[in-house]
Order: C-alpha cells, then structure tokens, then sequence
C-alpha cells in the first residue's frame, strides 16, 4: 500500500482483557518497528522486526506484551491482561533500511484500558 | 544512550510570522542523526527535516530549516511565513547512525493565529 496502515484506530479494552493490534507496513519494507506513546509525552521504543526475525525486545515493558512478524509483512502486537497503565496510543513504523534514516509512521492505535 | 530535551511545552506564532522551536540532545555516539517530525491530530508522525551532524551545513527544507549547532548540543527548527496547517505536535528525536531506533524528546505544540 501507499503508506503504513494500522487498525484498530481506537480500541477500548477492560482491565483484564487482551488485545491485539496490527500493522500493515509499506510493501517491501523490510524493517518494522513499534512504539508506545503516553499522553503527553514522545514514543518510545518497544521492538523491532527485520523481516519475520524480531531482532531487539528490549522496549517490551513486560512479558504480557508480545510482538509477531509471521511472514515478514503485517505485524500483530498483542497485549495480554491488559492494565490501565497500558493506555496509550500504539505507534508501528516500517523501512526500507535497517537504520532510522527512512522510517513512516502510520497513524496509530489509541488504547484505552478502563 | 541518548536524551532528547524539549524545553517548550507549548509555542504560538500569528500566521505568516516565524517561529523557532528548541530542542537540546546528549549522545555519546560519534556519528548521528538529528529529525524533526511533526504530530497532527491524524497522530501519524510525519518527518519535518533531518540533519546528518558530520555534516556542517545545516537542512533546510522549503520554510523550514535548522540551527545545528554541534558543539551546544543544540537543534532548533525554525518555521517561516507560519500556516494554518503548521499547527501540531513537533517532536525533537535523535538516533545513532547505522541504529535503527530513535529517541524523542517529549514534544511542543504550536498553536497559529489567524
């Protein structure tokens, strides 16, 4: 596609769900990765997929997150026993390169944990 | 390890004037790079202006343009003849060259007054 597509654009969960986000990057894209932002503060690194290899976890905040990349394409980021602290808008890039030089953003998923 | 300082939790400019918005940065890398992306209410990150630091002219992209300075570990994006759709989030980031992860600053909002 034309850009980076992510969906659910808002999602809703209960303390306690879990939920499951998905990026479709640009196609070809070899890099992708995810990261979380808090309101009212700047993303942050959660992981990075170079093809179905995801080489680095280490922005995972804990182990209820899980990141997939099956077929080096669309990216499922799942979240398990969702927690308020949780909430945030889930951002997913993709590149070209295995740099930072050439990343787009997609436009995100709010969640929202209640 | 890097840190990206954004002093100015909000800016306002009339239209058609300029603005600059500041942003300071620590790294202990030798080579990196330096990005300005801006956040719409569409929350997709999109990219401003980057600036590779080996290099010593600084960016500029149509109205928008850089003030790199190395040494003060300083890299303000200056915005000329302001528009409407200049009003967003603008997010400082930094990453090492060759790193694919990028850390932000915690963003200002500019605001445009007719």
């Amino acid at each position: 596609g034309a850009g980076v597509s992510q969906s659910p654009r808002y999602k809703v969960a209960k303390r306690g769900q879990d939920v499951a986000l998905r990026c479709d990057p640009i196609s070809g894209h070899v890099s992708l990765f995810w990261y979380q932002q808090a309101l009212g503060q700047g993303p942050e690194f959660l992981t990075y997929f170079q093809n179905e290899a995801q080489l680095d976890k280490s922005g995972l905040p804990s182990d209820r997150f899980f990141a997939e990349r099956p077929e080096g394409s669309v990216s499922t980021l799942k979240i398990q026993r969702t927690q308020q602290e949780d909430s945030a808008v889930y951002l997913c890039a993709s590149s070209l390169y295995a740099d930072s030089y050439g990343y787009t953003f997609g436009s995100g998923t709010r969640l929202t944990v209640v | 390890a890097q840190t990206v300082t954004q002093s100015q939790p909000e800016m306002s400019v009339q239209e058609a004037e300029t603005v600059t918005l500041s942003c300071t940065y620590d790294t202990s890398e030798s080579d990196y790079y330096l990005f300005w992306y801006k956040q719409p209410p569409s929350r997709q990150m999109i990219l401003v202006i980057r600036q590779e630091a080996y290099k010593q002219q600084n960016a500029t992209e149509n109205r928008f343009s850089v003030n790199f300075q190395k040494a003060a570990k300083s890299f303000s994006l200056k915005i000329s003849d302001s528009q409407l759709g200049d009003a967003a989030m603008y997010f400082c980031a930094s990453s090492g060259a060759g790193s694919y992860q990028l850390t932000f600053g915690k963003g200002t909002k500019l605001s445009v007054i007719p």
